[in-house]
Formats: C-alpha cells, sequence, structure tokens
C-alpha cells in the first residue's frame, strides 16, 4: 500500500533559520505530490505540487526519486510559517490523497 | 465563492446515535472527497463521490457508514450508532469536474464529532 511518512512531529526554528520538513513517500512510479498547509484557525490549504516546480512564498519542495522523498524546504522561516504541515500523494486514477502525519513547524522570533 | 461549506462544525453525539455530516462543494464543483483525522493522526481518505454516483468508497468502514451526494444539495456522510472511536475531525474537500490527478482540492473547514 502506497504511503507517506513524516518523521518529525514538531520542528522548531528561530526566525531567520532554514527549514527543513521531511517526507518520504513509498511509489514505485512516478507520484503525484502535494504539500499542504494549515495555518491557526484556518482551513488546510494546498502549498505547492511537484508537478509545478514552483516556489510559494519562498518554500520549495524537490522530488527525489531515488531517495523517495519530496523534502520542503525554505532558507529563512519567518514567524508567520508557523502552522502544521502535510506531505501528501494523489493514488490511483481518482486522485484522492494519502497524507502524512503532518508536522509542526514553529517559528520563534 | 464561499469557498467549501461544511456544517456542523462541532457535532456531540451519544453512544448509538446517528450523527449526519454535511458538506456544500465549491460552486461549479462537481467532486467530493471525505476524510477522516483521529487524534494524532494524518488525514485518511474515505470516500470519493461524483454527483449521484460513489466512485470510490475504498476507505469507508464497511458498516455504519455511508455517503451519498444527490443531484441537489450537499453531499452527507452517515454514521449510524455511533462509538467513542468515531470521534474525529471530518473534513470534505471539493475539486473541478474536469478529473486530474493534479486537480487541486479545496478543503472545509471540518465537522468535529465527539461522541459521548
Amino acid at each position: 500500500a502506497q504511503r507517506v511518512t513524516q518523521p518529525e512531529k514538531l520542528l522548531s526554528v528561530f526566525k531567520g533559520a532554514p527549514v527543513e520538513l521531511k517526507c518520504n513517500y513509498s511509489y514505485s512510479g512516478s507520484p503525484e505530490l502535494f504539500w499542504y498547509v494549515q495555518y491557526s484557525r484556518q482551513r488546510l490549504q494546498l502549498l505547492l505540487r511537484h508537478i509545478s516546480r514552483e516556489s510559494i512564498k519562498g518554500f520549495t519542495a524537490d522530488l527525489n526519486k531515488g531517495e523517495t522523498s519530496f523534502h520542503l524546504k525554505k532558507p529563512f522561516a519567518q514567524e508567520e510559517d508557523s502552522a502544521m504541515y502535510y506531505c501528501a500523494q494523489a493514488s490511483g486514477n481518482t486522485g484522492k490523497l494519502i497524507f502524512g502525519q503532518g508536522t509542526t513547524l514553529q517559528v520563534k522570533p | 465563492n464561499a469557498g467549501v461549506m461544511q456544517n456542523p462544525r462541532h457535532l456531540v453525539r451519544r453512544r448509538g446515535q446517528e450523527a449526519r455530516l454535511r458538506c456544500s462543494p465549491m460552486k461549479g464543483h462537481s467532486h467530493v472527497y471525505w476524510y477522516r483525522q483521529l487524534p494524532e493522526e494524518g488525514l485518511k481518505f474515505m470516500v470519493y463521490l461524483q454527483k449521484e454516483n460513489i466512485i470510490d468508497e475504498s476507505g469507508m468502514p464497511k458498516e455504519r457508514f455511508s455517503a451519498e451526494f444527490p443531484k441537489e444539495g450537499p453531499s452527507i456522510l452517515r454514521i449510524q450508532q455511533v462509538v467513542r472511536g468515531d470521534s474525529a475531525a471530518y473534513f470534505c474537500a471539493s475539486s473541478p469536474p474536469v478529473r486530474s490527478s493534479y486537480n487541486e482540492q479545496f478543503f472545509g473547514p471540518g465537522t468535529r464529532l465527539t461522541v459521548l
């Protein structure tokens, strides 16, 4: 079965420090991967998808098929980045998402 | 566009009662997904529906759970004879009618079900 793993439940950094939220997937083909974010008291929203190769709010994520990873990175964390981050993979031909357990990012002033 | 609406936001039920959770997708969206988030866990897929059709219910428990998305009105997730283990946050997401795995799913605020 396909699985998405986020090994860190909580990541705490100081403002201005680099951030890397880890995500590993288990799928032998070409995965369709996403990062979703949930800010305090807001709904879950798409942050970025690997197919777009885009940078959103300074975040990037590179697909590494050799390591089956899709880590989310930002060179300089901001306090407003504090949120819950979920890595997700689209499964099958229905588009249903398989989510990791989530990582809480806490950016301290 | 008001976004995906879910109601109620909070629902308290006693063991054995029925719970009905409603989801109104974004305007123009005809695909609805339901996910469940148990305490301390990530979201888990339950069911995927299009208007009047259940497309994929592979994540639904075999008993007591059902879902529908009628031609008119919201999608309904129904849990009969609730038990304490059903306590969770239930999220609905909708996406546009042209199905693509890269379609963004837009999430509702969730319904938090508490079973006493």
